[in-house]
Order: C-alpha cells, then sequence, then structure tokens
C-alpha cells in the first residue's frame, strides 16, 4: 500500500502565485485533514473533510482552499501565495472523524514563498 | 488555537538512559496519542491510548493516559541512537460546533548521545 502520497515534496512560489497542493490515499479512508507546521508551533489544522463532497475549516483556514470530489484525494490550494504561507505541509487521514480512528501522515510538502 | 503543552521542548540523552515526556491540557480528552517524526518525514504513530488510566507499551515505549484525561506522558526505556526526533502528543477533541479533530502538542525534540 502506498499510504497517504504528497506531491510535490517541494516547491518554491513568489508571493502572489497559486498553486495546488495533492494528497491521495488508498486506503479508503473517509476523514482526511491538512495541517501546516511552523517550528515551535507543532501541526496546526487548516482544513479537514469527514468525506467526498464534505469539507470544513480547522483553526488556520485563511488563504487556503480545498474540495473532495472523491474519497481517495484531497487537494489543497493556495489562491494567492504570501510568505507567512512559508510552511511545511502535511496530509492526514483515518477511516473516520471519531476518536478511535488515529491518523495517517504523508510525507510532507516543504513549501518556500518568496 | 488551542494545543497541548508538551515537554521538555528539547532534551540531549546518553544512550541507554530512559526517556520521559508528558502533555498537559486545559481540556479533556477522549483520546491520546503519541507520534514521532523523522526529519524529512511524516509523523508516525506510536501508541494510541483510548481509556483514562490506560497503560499501553509498544516495545521500549509506554504511554500512560492521565486519570483526570487532561494530560499523558510517554516513556522510552534504555535509549538509543535511532530514537533521535521529534515526538508529538495529540489528543482527540469534538467542539460545541461537532468538530472533530486532534489537537497536536508543540513537540519533544529528542537527541541521543552514543
Amino acid at each position: 500500500n502506498a499510504g497517504v502520497t504528497q506531491t510535490p515534496k517541494f516547491q518554491v512560489l513568489k508571493t502572489g502565485q497559486s498553486m495546488t497542493l495533492q494528497c491521495a490515499q488508498d486506503m479508503n479512508h473517509e476523514y482526511m485533514s491538512w495541517y501546516r507546521q511552523d517550528p515551535g508551533m507543532g501541526l496546526r489544522l487548516i482544513h479537514y473533510s469527514v468525506g467526498a463532497g464534505i469539507t470544513d475549516q480547522g483553526e488556520v483556514p485563511n488563504g487556503y482552499n480545498v474540495s473532495r470530489s472523491t474519497t481517495e484525494d484531497f487537494p489543497l490550494r493556495l489562491l494567492s501565495a504570501a510568505p507567512s504561507q512559508t510552511s511545511v505541509y502535511f496530509c492526514a487521514s483515518s477511516y473516520g472523524a471519531d476518536e478511535n480512528q488515529p491518523q495517517h501522515f504523508g510525507d510532507g510538502t516543504r513549501l518556500s514563498i518568496l | 488555537g488551542q494545543q497541548l503543552n508538551q515537554s521538555p521542548q528539547s532534551m540531549f540523552i546518553q544512550e541507554g538512559e530512559d526517556v520521559s515526556m508528558n502533555c498537559t491540557s486545559s481540556s479533556i480528552f477522549n483520546t491520546w496519542l503519541w507520534y514521532k517524526q523523522d526529519p524529512g518525514e511524516g509523523p508516525v504513530l506510536l501508541i494510541a491510548l483510548y481509556k483514562a488510566g490506560e497503560l499501553t507499551s509498544n516495545g521500549r515505549l509506554t504511554a500512560q493516559f492521565g486519570i483526570t484525561r487532561k494530560d499523558s506522558f510517554l516513556n522510552i526505556s534504555a535509549s538509543i541512537p535511532s530514537d533521535v526526533g521529534i515526538y508529538f502528543c495529540a489528543g482527540h477533541s469534538i467542539s460545541t460546533s461537532g468538530t472533530y479533530k486532534y489537537i497536536f502538542g508543540t513537540g519533544t525534540r529528542l537527541k541521543v548521545l552514543a
């Protein structure tokens, strides 16, 4: 099994550019989420989805959009990149959203905004 | 946003020593998870705790779910060089609006000296 696959692994953008971070899982997980990891801040939830067609905001959603057209894919879109969005982004998935379903993480996308 | 207090932030230990780290919260959680993150990779689940007072082991790792449901600790016995990495705790939260999410600690960075 591939598990949770994130692409690209690295990306450099200029301020104002847009891009989409891809996340795919092959475990038939219903729950998917996006986090950003910054030094000293741990992991902060950006957006999450409890199933295809359903998304919701996390702690730090501003500047990001998501969609969930299929169970497998959960892309994260930066509409107009800003230097404050320089971070490492992790996608995670689990069978469900309840407390008995630990999340499995991808290897991350390292994003730099110049 | 809500985050867990994790301590210590970092620690240097000699190979063979035991390690202890903990996580505290002002909120009650129904699930505690412990993850390890190696450089350049995503967090990997080590131990999941689902019941207050529960003590669970995974090899040299032992974790406990605090009786108050507001804390958890992780112990590593007889540390080895490959234990190096960042250890994160996470608690499962359900907001008043019904949002399911995991709240992550800020991490404990462990370095093992051979």
